[in-house]
């Protein structure tokens, strides 16, 4: 079975734009969550989305902002985009919200 | 405040030995504890976890063991190979495996590094 994807891999923006990163849950896993990680430190909690509905979120800004679709893919929304949102991107999904989440690779993503 | 703390931000074994890492946390409502493993450029990897209502959990050669007094616990990799060769993650969870509403709380790491 395919493991969590995500998409892009990479990516480079400019201070006060906003960007989409996207998440494919493994098959059969209907829960999301979004983590930031910035050099040096471990992954922080931003959302978690179970059955479309958002069911945590972590000590970030209103510009974070999330959703999951029928499908139960996801997208994380960052708006007016700082320098220091500079992280790599984790998406995990699991079959519940009480479920061992499995890790994507990432997205990175660099503001200047 | 962090509340799981790795302290040893890298730790150099030799082939065959044992690895020991260790894992403090602060938060006495978290019930479950899980490791994950990271190599560069790619996601953390599920290794192992264990529940609160129990004090050691073994998988292969990995074990983990859990203090709740001391609010500590290990990860024991016997016989360490080259490819454990990552950085290992302690991560926490007050419901469940999941995370759930609060997500899961991680430490900074430990840099595991195997000598041939």
């Amino acid at each position: 079975d395919a493991g969590v994807t995500q998409s892009p891999t990479h990516l480079i923006k400019t201070r006060g734009q906003h960007v989409t990163l996207r998440c494919s849950p493994i098959s059969g896993h209907k829960s999301v969550s979004w983590y930031q990680q910035v050099l040096g430190q471990g992954p922080q909690f931003i959302f978690q989305y179970y059955e479309k509905e958002e069911r945590g979120r972590g000590n970030f800004p209103d510009r974070f902002s999330a959703r999951q679709f029928p499908n139960y893919s996801s997208e994380l929304n960052v708006n007016a985009l700082l320098l220091g949102d500079s992280a790599l991107y984790l998406c995990a999904s699991s079959r519940g919200v009480a479920g061992t989440q499995y890790f994507g690779p990432g997205t990175r993503l660099t503001v200047l | 405040d962090q509340q799981v703390k790795q302290n040893s931000p890298s730790l150099s074994v030799q082939e065959g030995r044992i690895s020991i890492l260790n894992c403090d946390y602060t938060n006495s409502m978290f019930d479950y504890f899980l490791w994950y493993k990271k190599y560069p450029a790619e996601g953390p990897t599920f290794l192992i976890s264990i529940s609160s209502i129990k004090d050691k959990n073994e998988d292969g050669r990995f074990t983990v063991f859990l203090n709740k007094s001391a609010k500590h616990l290990s990860l024991h990799i016997v016989p360490s190979q080259p490819g454990d060769s990552a950085v290992y993650f302690c991560a926490a969870s007050a419901w469940g495996s999941g995370g759930g509403a609060d997500g899961l709380t991680f430490g900074k790491g430990t840099h595991l590094i195997i000598q041939p």
